[in-house]
């Protein structure tokens, strides 16, 4: 069955540096989102991605953030100048463009910012 | 803001019995709903999904129901077992979300003693 991806599944960084949080999704999907949850607290959209641009955003997702679709198959988060607050649990999702707008997740990436 | 509530926050049962979950959301205008299920420190599992036009959705041992005009749905589980421990989040597409991206609740912790 097939599923998506996520690369690496921990990922340890210090306080100030950049980030890059990979995802694969289902190959024929066409809307991809990322979604992150803090230790202990609600997972929460992040931002939303169709044809090659951003399509939703949270009030989350802010300058530090940024997305891209590097090629036919990859889907990246990049984190500049990471923060403590944000260690969190990152996953990626993805959907086909009609349907049942059913979400299918990834393993998540555990963010660890020391 | 729309919001989306799960109770009991824990739930403690002893093998075979039969349970409920609940979640209620704050605004009936919802596209779907997806119950999920977490291992702790783990991704979330799709279990059921259930469309705005249906009533409820059945796979295996569970059931989850949805009552739109009154914002309630409930995951049923019959016959639990110890391998049901896990945490079961609630989310829902609301019909402002212009990307269907999904409002997650804070999740119920089942423990099913053996």
């Amino acid at each position: 069955e097939p599923e998506v991806t996520q690369t690496p599944s921990h990922q340890v960084t210090q306080m100030g540096q950049e980030v890059i949080l990979r995802c694969v999704p289902i190959s024929n999907h066409l809307y991809f989102y990322w979604y992150r949850q803090i230790l202990g607290q609600k997972v929460e959209f992040l931002v939303s991605f169709y044809n090659n641009e951003i399509s939703e955003k949270s009030e989350i997702f802010d300058d530090q953030f940024s997305v891209e679709r590097p090629d036919g198959s990859n889907f990246t988060l990049k984190i500049r100048s990471t923060k403590l607050e944000d260690s969190a649990m990152y996953f990626c999702a993805s959907r086909e463009l009609a349907g049942l707008f059913e979400q299918y997740f990834g393993p998540g990436t555990r963010l660890t910012v020391t | 803001k729309q919001e989306v509530t799960q109770i009991p926050a824990a739930l403690s049962v002893p093998e075979g019995e039969n349970l409920v979950l609940n979640c209620s959301f704050t605004d009936s205008a919802i596209y779907n709903l997806q119950w999920f299920r977490q291992d702790p420190g783990k991704g979330l599992t799709s279990l059921l999904l259930i469309q705005s036009s249906q009533r409820e959705q059945t796979s295996g041992r569970l059931n989850a129901s949805l009552d739109k005009s009154s914002g309630r749905s409930t995951l049923y589980i019959a016959a639990s077992q110890p391998g049901d421990s896990a945490t079961y989040l609630c989310a829902v597409g609301f019909l402002s979300g212009s990307a269907r991206q999904l409002t997650f609740g804070s999740g119920t912790q089942l423990t099913v003693l053996p």
